[in-house]
């Protein structure tokens, strides 16, 4: 069973403007997600996080929004740029549980010029 | 560099053959994580490691694969008997804290594994 989901396979967005991208979990005893941005031949760079303690976190030009009561998360990408175009995973763990994280399969971004 | 270190970076193994991955961990790191990824999908985990300490082996598909790490820094994942659906990219992280800590975890670049 997936538990974490990301439904999109790929995105396309025009430079400049917003991307997001949603995701979805079904464990409720999820309480830190992650975003991580994958680069063909490379590993996942760590992005962004949240606790389940927030709604809320922004760095730069990413955000990222939990909504626990619909176990749905959510990263913005503000403004998009060419340089964006990479897959993002979604990830979650539970801490109480050793922290090992769960992945959803991915979206691919493409920013075009 | 202060990343984490994989190697190699790609494995070519027949079937039957044994191999051995090895992980550099950032230094200082408490924990230490293997996924593995097959193509097209997330990275899924197989083992944690908190210092030397094996806490986590529930996502090892099979008794052939095999890991450790004897002096809570590098650490290498072993499969014997390589089949071909052993075939994927074996990632390594680690964190700084241990159990119950928000954490982020730093990724290694892979060792992409083919089996003929």
């Amino acid at each position: 069973d997936q538990q974490v989901k990301q439904n999109s396979p790929s995105l396309s967005v025009q430079e400049g403007r917003i991307s997001i991208l949603n995701c979805d979990y079904t464990n409720s005893m999820f309480d830190y997600f992650l975003w991580y941005k994958k680069y063909p031949a490379e590993g996942p760079t760590f992005l962004i996080s949240i606790s389940s303690i927030k709604d809320k976190n922004e760095d730069g030009r990413f955000t990222v929004f939990l909504n626990k009561s619909a176990k749905h998360l959510s990263l913005h990408i503000v403004p998009s740029q060419p340089g964006d175009s990479a897959v993002y995973f979604c990830a979650a763990s539970a801490t109480a549980r050793g922290n090992k994280l769960v992945f959803g399969a991915g979206t691919i971004l493409r920013v075009k010029s | 560099g202060a990343g984490v270190s994989q190697s190699p970076r790609y494995k070519v193994a027949k079937r039957g053959q044994d191999v051995a991955l090895r992980c550099d961990p950032i230094s200082g790191h408490v924990s230490l994580f293997w996924y593995q990824q097959a193509l097209g999908q997330g990275p899924e985990f197989l083992t944690y490691f908190q210092n030397e300490a094996q806490l986590d082996k529930s996502g090892l598909p099979s008794d052939r694969f095999f890991a450790e790490r004897p002096e809570g820094s590098v650490s290498t994942l072993k499969i014997q008997r390589t089949q071909k659906e052993d075939s994927a990219v074996y990632l390594c992280a680690s964190s700084r804290g241990g159990t119950n800590s928000y954490n982020e975890q730093f990724f290694g670049p892979g060792t992409r594994l083919t089996v003929l």
